[in-house]
């Protein structure tokens, strides 16, 4: 089972900051990563397929880069609506597997 | 645009059964593959079970392996999963989720609003 870390557990940043939020899978999984924003009481929504391609509607400060092992989505500047929890997830092997999250919290 | 509607979420006694159902409309159901992840209380996302779309291909983690079956009927675009010998552990929002992509296999690109399943005595 391909096992996704991802760092920090807790991202807590000002609005207009940079939010920088990893993930390192246990091995290879070429491109296909994806992120997942999950609010309060709401389902997961897609905000990058294939490690950097931004989905219908998502805003241009979100993107996403890596390929491999390591991959990072990128908030460039925070707004009070990206509070949320972040999550990755691999579709190359099965089964497929998400990471545990990342909190990010807007001060 | 794309509504996937879950049904069938209940209390249900260790050892019971539940079957989900999700109506899904908006798109091509039969270009898709399907797929149902869970969410229990406070934790993290967990994929259960994906089935191809003529109802071919289908796969399961091992937890729910041998008790849990997805299917399809592509003639009512509705995605099922059966689930039999519950456990405590089972508990947990189950969510409806439709893959994208050219061939239907990419990222889960949509999702419904989640139908919540306890498993208690």
């Amino acid at each position: 089972e391909i096992v996704l870390t991802q760092s920090p557990a807790t991202l807590s940043l000002s609005p207009g900051e940079r939010a920088t939020l990893s993930c390192r899978a246990s091995q290879s999984i070429s491109n296909v990563l994806a992120w997942y924003q999950q609010k309060p009481g709401q389902a997961p929504r897609l905000v990058i397929y294939d490690a950097s391609n931004r989905a219908t509607g998502i805003p241009a400060r979100f993107s996403g880069s890596g390929s491999g092992t390591d991959f990072t989505l990128t908030i460039s500047s925070l707004e009070p609506e990206d509070s949320a929890v972040y999550y990755c997830q691999q579709r190359d092997k099965w089964p497929l597997t998400f990471g545990q999250g990342t909190k990010v919290e807007i001060k | 645009e794309v509504q996937l509607l879950e049904s069938g979420g209940a209390l249900v006694q260790p050892g019971g059964s539940l079957r989900l159902s999700c109506a899904a409309s908006g798109f091509t159901f039969s270009s898709c593959a399907m797929n149902w992840v869970r969410q229990a209380p406070g934790t993290g996302l967990e994929w259960v079970s994906t089935i191809g779309t003529t109802g071919g291909n289908i796969y399961y983690a091992d937890s729910v392996q041998g008790r849990f079956t997805i299917s399809r009927d592509n003639s009512k675009n509705t995605l099922y999963l059966q689930m039999n010998s519950l456990r405590p552990e089972d508990t947990a929002i189950y969510y409806c989720v439709k893959r994208g992509g050219a061939t239907g296999w990419g990222a889960f690109d949509s999702w419904g609003q989640g139908t919540l399943v306890t498993v208690s005595s």
